[in-house]
């Protein structure tokens, strides 16, 4: 199992441009979880999922979509970039509310 | 909403020195407690997991924490730190149906061991 998986691992963004952070478990788990982490502000929930075709807002949700259309992918897609998005952003996974949750490696973006 | 504090943002010690990091949650309702571990340069594993029963808890490392249902804590412990406790650490709340189920982190404690 490759796990959690998330690219890119870095990327470099202008204010104003949109991309989509891709997500995706081969673990068949149904809850996933977009975070962002901050210096002194720990992990701050963005979007998360219990399952296909089911999202709902975090703590963080302004600036950024998801959709569920399968149980493999949640990807986050930033509609309009402004630096204060930048920011080092996990992508996790889990079977229920009392599994153990499964980070990605992270995607560190910088908005200039 | 539910909200999770981590009183202290970082902490300072000597090897062998006792480690004790505080946690606190706002959700009145059945919770799902962990603690989770950050090395540097490396993404979050879990430490240990409390759903029900004994409220102290082991887990890897030599970590444990004590559930206090009365206080809202999850504080964890560990007796006799090493150099490579050198971490951070989130404890998480996972606060049930009313609170949509949400997995929800501290700020943080940053732990520097000193050999």
């Amino acid at each position: 199992n490759a796990g959690v998986t998330q690219t890119p691992k870095f990327q470099v963004l202008k204010t104003g441009q949109s991309m989509t952070l891709q997500c995706a478990q081969d673990m068949n788990h149904e809850y996933m979880s977009w975070y962002r982490q901050d210096p002194g502000m720990g992990l701050r929930l963005i979007h998360y999922s219990v399952g296909a075709g089911i999202t709902d807002q975090g703590e963080v949700p302004n600036g950024y979509n998801v959709s569920r259309s399968t149980t493999e992918d949640f990807p986050l897609r930033l509609l309009s970039a402004a630096p204060s998005q930048t920011s080092v952003y996990f992508c996790a996974s889990r079977q229920d509310s009392r599994d153990t949750q499964y980070f990605g490696p992270g995607t560190r973006l910088t908005v200039l | 909403a539910q909200s999770v504090s981590q009183h202290n943002h970082h902490v300072i010690l000597s090897e062998a020195a006792s480690l004790e990091l505080g946690c606190n949650y706002s959700y009145g309702g059945t919770v799902n407690l962990f603690w989770y571990v950050q090395y540097p340069g490396q993404h979050l594993q879990l430490l240990l997991k409390y759903f029900s029963g004994d409220p102290l808890v082991k887990g890897i490392k030599g970590f444990e924490a004590e559930f206090i249902k009365s206080k809202f804590s999850f504080n964890l412990r560990k007796p006799s730190v090493q150099w490579s406790d050198t971490a951070e650490y989130f404890c998480a709340v996972n606060a049930f149906k009313a609170a949509g189920n949400k997995l929800t982190f501290g700020g943080g404690t940053r732990v520097l061991v000193k050999p």
